[in-house]
């Protein structure tokens, strides 16, 4: 079965660039799904940052939009999110998950990483 | 951007009885497309219930979800002591993906 694994640094310094990879295992990227990133503040609800399909196309949450990049890397199956310009704020638990399709829930998590934004 | 609030903030019952929770949507959700998640702590959300009412792979059928438009249900017939957890809403059929702010579900 698909498993996703989250990984980079855990912490970050203000102003800097957060940078994370997913790993997908268990099946190809390049199937007919969404992959996003939501992310959790500590003791908060969650925050969906934005999603990409294998061809490219993404689509961002427009609160964070100016500062997110997400990638796809099929050669690898993964795929990256960049946040940049980061603050206390963007401390939180940082989720990758999968949509089986367009009009999805998210049936697939990863277990999730803890990214600080300290100096 | 659809908002989702969901009621009550905190739900403090007793093993065996039932919870119902909340979530309204500040507009019509588009063909129903509202998944309910159950979070642990320190663990990743889980999906119970997509499409309002449908429930996701493995999820007893204690869970039940319902509703349409607005409003929307996530029932547990009879908690189990692996049920106290935390439950978000979330939609799905436009973007922004949004979920709602949860509602705790604590042992009394």
């Amino acid at each position: 079965q698909v498993q996703l694994q989250e990984s980079g640094p855990g912490l970050v310094k203000p102003s800097g660039t957060l940078s994370l990879t997913c790993a997908v295992s268990g099946g190809s990227i390049s199937s007919s799904n969404w992959w996003s990133w939501v992310r959790q503040p500590p003791g908060k609800g969650l925050e969906w940052i934005g999603e990409i399909y294998h061809s490219g196309n993404t689509n961002y949450n427009p609160s964070l939009k100016s500062r997110v990049t997400i990638s796809v890397d099929k050669s690898n199956n993964q795929f990256s999110l960049k946040l940049n310009s980061v603050t206390a704020a963007d401390t939180a638990v940082y989720y990758c998950a999968r949509c089986s399709g367009w009009y999805s829930a998210f049936d697939i998590w990863g277990q999730g990483t803890m990214v600080t934004v300290s100096s | 951007e659809i908002v989702l609030t969901q009621s009550p903030g905190t739900l403090s019952l007793s093993p065996g009885e039932r919870a119902t929770l909340s979530c309204r949507a500040s507009q019509s959700v588009t063909s129903n497309y509202l998944a309910w998640y159950q979070q642990k702590p320190g663990q990743a959300p889980r999906l119970v219930i997509y499409g309002a009412s449908s429930r996701a792979t493995g999820i007893p059928d204690r869970f039940s979800g319902s509703g349409s438009g607005t409003d929307f249900t996530l029932t547990i017939s009879r908690l189990e002591p692996e049920d106290f957890a935390v439950y978000y809403c979330q939609q799905y059929g436009s973007s922004p993906r949004t979920f709602g702010q949860g509602t705790k579900v604590e042992i009394k």
